[in-house]
């Protein structure tokens, strides 16, 4: 089945700096991708839907000058928290819908996940 | 706007018993209506689906009926292990532009404990 790989699973970086987290798509080609952020025992909330060649669709209050996405190919989108703070730290989750022979309607399959602490 | 609403957690109980996790959503058109299932550290697995008014989605002994008349998708399993504990999240997704590749909106997530 379609497969969605996440890395690096967990990092840990001091305030102040810049974190990247890779989303790839390995058996199938996403023109979209979608990136969620997890508090602790909270639901996904979704942050950022990502499209390939073109400019990332931010929800509200999300800052997209804090939260840099990039979706450089059709099996690659990246989540960079740029001068990251403590509040940052939070479980981040990306997801991709395989369009191969399915419709809208067919599920979504994520990454396990990106959890990121900073210090 | 688009919303799922679930019973809140935490949900505990003992081996072999019955689970109902209540969901409930507010959506404008037709959309589809997934579980997605949470392991402790781990991204989400779907679990299950249904795409249109009184489909029954079911896996691994979960299933759910998509309720249009009471828009409910409840989850249910007739004898739990204690390998079932996980976060539960229900979901909707959202009628998609091109662009958007159709969102999931997600509950709040019941979190489920089962004791031997």
């Amino acid at each position: 089945g379609a497969v969605v790989s996440q890395h690096p699973s967990w990092v840990i970086c001091k305030s102040g700096t810049s974190v990247k987290i890779e989303c790839r798509s390995l058996d199938f080609q996403a023109t979209t991708m979608f990136w969620y952020r997890q508090f602790p025992k909270q639901s996904l909330m979704l942050m950022a839907t990502s499209n390939e060649g073109s400019k990332a669709t931010y929800e509200q209050g999300v800052e997209k000058d804090k939260f840099l996405i990039n979706h450089a190919s059709l099996t690659l989108s990246t989540l960079t928290v740029t001068s990251a703070h403590p509040e940052d730290s939070s479980f981040y989750i990306c997801s991709a819908r395989d369009w191969r022979g399915s419709s809208y309607n067919s599920p979504l399959h994520f990454g396990n996940g990106t959890r990121l602490t900073v210090t | 706007g688009n919303s799922v609403t679930q019973m809140e957690g935490p949900v505990t109980l003992s081996e072999e018993a019955f689970l109902t996790i209540n969901c409930t959503y507010t959506a404008t058109g037709y959309p589809s209506l997934f579980w997605y299932v949470q392991y402790p550290g781990e991204g989400l697995q779907l679990l299950l689906k249904a795409t249109k008014a009184d489909d029954k989605g079911s896996n691994k002994g979960f299933e759910a009926t998509y309720r249009k008349e009471t828009t409910s998708f409840h989850l249910e399993k007739g004898s739990v292990q204690v390998s079932d504990s996980a976060v539960y999240f229900c979901a909707l997704s959202d009628f998609p532009g091109y662009n958007q590749g159709g969102k999931l909106i997600f509950g709040q997530g019941t979190e489920l404990s089962v004791k031997p």
